[in-house]
């Protein structure tokens, strides 16, 4: 069974910095790209970034370009996402998530909440 | 940055109606790339749809979805009380970033 654990999550103030973790379990970790993908309180979904399963490729979205870094551990199953300079509208639920075939995202991980405020 | 829209913003349907939900893109979207997530209350997203018309696993048939270019349709075809939930659609895999519509929330009428 895929199992992505995610980690970290909590209440920092604005200017700060937080390290994301998702274990992953059930698949063969280093032959998947992952994302991760953030949630607003009572918002829509937002794709935050994407690393290759060789970690050579990534992606960002603008918003969080030159502050977030995703990076993974294959030997570890782990995959990160170091957040620095975190703003008041970083606050959300954030989702490990897997890569299917580059056609979409196939298993979610239940996700750990970021609060940044003061 | 590819825009999508989804309409409408809210389905008010009884169970055992059909739905229909709409997303459109701001430019044109490669089929392959656009991708059908449900999501309930307190739970992470779940894939339905992939290549604008391929079920995910499990995804039962009442589910399906259409289109191509820049307008994508999803239909469930008999409402069961567990379909009501939010609905996004997302184009991924091309040239990032990835984008999600905003969602439409099917309700029980």
């Amino acid at each position: 069974e895929v199992q992505l654990v995610e980690s970290g999550g909590g209440l920092v103030q604005p200017g700060g910095s937080l390290r994301l973790s998702c274990e992953a379990s059930g698949f063969t970790f280093s032959r998947d790209s992952m994302n991760w993908v953030r949630q607003a309180p009572g918002k829509g979904l937002e794709w935050v970034s994407y690393i290759s399963y060789t970690g050579l490729t990534i992606y960002y979205a603008d918003s969080v370009k030159g502050r977030f870094t995703i990076s993974r551990d294959n030997a570890r199953n782990s995959l990160f996402l170091q957040m620095n300079s975190l703003r008041a509208e970083d606050t959300a639920v954030y989702y490990c998530a897997r890569d299917f075939y580059d056609f979409g995202i196939d298993y979610w991980g239940q996700g750990t909440l970021v609060t940044v405020s003061s | 940055e590819i825009v999508l829209t989804q309409s409408p913003g809210t389905l008010s349907l009884s169970p055992g109606e059909r739905a229909t939900l709409s997303c459109r893109a701001s430019q044109s979207v490669s089929s392959s790339s656009l991708a059908w997530y449900q999501q309930k209350p307190g739970q992470a997203p779940r894939l339905l749809m992939y290549g604008a018309s391929s079920r995910a696993t499990g995804i039962p048939d009442k589910f399906s979805g259409s289109g191509s270019g820049t307008d994508f349709t999803l239909t469930i075809s008999r409402l069961e009380p567990e379909d009501f939930a939010v609905y996004y659609c997302q184009q991924y895999g091309g040239s990032p970033p990835w984008t999600f519509g905003q969602g439409t929330k099917v309700e029980s009428k």
